[in-house]
């Protein structure tokens, strides 16, 4: 069966990055793009772009420019979401999305906290 | 970016009722329209796809239906199991973008 499963849940300081992890089994990796979706504490999802598993190539949304990057390690069937200089409002649980958005990860919670 | 404005925001039903959630998307996205639920400390749970398509395994209770722009998710006869946040999705075009979430409890 179809599964997506994300690394563990992280606590970081203000400045400091951090790297999830979502592994895919159950279809062909390179099949399907790969989205990522915020959802910070008591609010809504909001929808951070996307990676081509065949070409490599992310698509941000606008307020996920600069400190954010995917990438993937094809051969482990893994899309990674990096986020750098991390800051408060980065405290969030982040999802991964198999296109079409049937299929979800378990949900990774970032915390940023000094 | 096409705005989703969902309502209501909070449901407040007994058991038994037919409930009705709605999403009205600010430009037309034919049916490119997806409905979830989410219970606390899960992944989004998809329920309905292209607006009207019941997804596998998931109660009958649910449907979907659109008209234009606006998309409507139906339960019928709510049972315990169905409190939840409901939200709706739509991947018709980048950004994609949510409803912001109804949350529904028993009256």
């Amino acid at each position: 069966q179809i599964q997506l499963v994300q690394s563990g849940p992280e606590l970081k300081k203000p400045g400091e990055s951090v790297k999830i992890s979502c592994k895919a089994s159950g279809y062909t990796f390179t099949d399907y793009a790969m989205h990522w979706v915020k959802q910070a504490p008591g609010k809504g999802l909001k929808w951070m772009g996307w990676i081509n598993t065949y070409t490599g190539k992310p698509t941000y949304a606008d307020d996920f420019k600069g400190r954010f990057v995917f990438s993937l390690e094809a051969s482990a069937s893994t899309a990674n979401l990096q986020i750098s200089n991390l800051k408060n409002e980065d405290t969030a649980t982040y999802f991964c999305s198999r296109s079409g958005f049937a299929y979800w990860g378990q949900g990774t919670l970032v915390t940023v906290s000094s | 970016d096409i705005q989703v404005t969902q309502s209501p925001s909070s449901l407040l039903a007994s058991l038994g009722e037919r409930v009705t959630i709605t999403c009205q998307t600010s430009q037309s996205i034919s049916n490119n329209l997806n409905w979830y639920q989410q219970k606390p400390g899960q992944a989004p749970m998809l329920l309905i796809y292209y607006a009207t398509s019941l997804q596998t395994g998931m109660t009958s209770r649910f449907s979907g239906q659109y008209s234009g722009r606006s998309f409507t998710l139906t339960i019928t006869s709510l049972e315990p199991e169905d409190i939840a946040n409901y939200f709706c999705l739509q991947h018709y075009s980048a950004p994609f973008t949510f409803g912001s979430g109804t949350k529904l409890e028993i009256k």
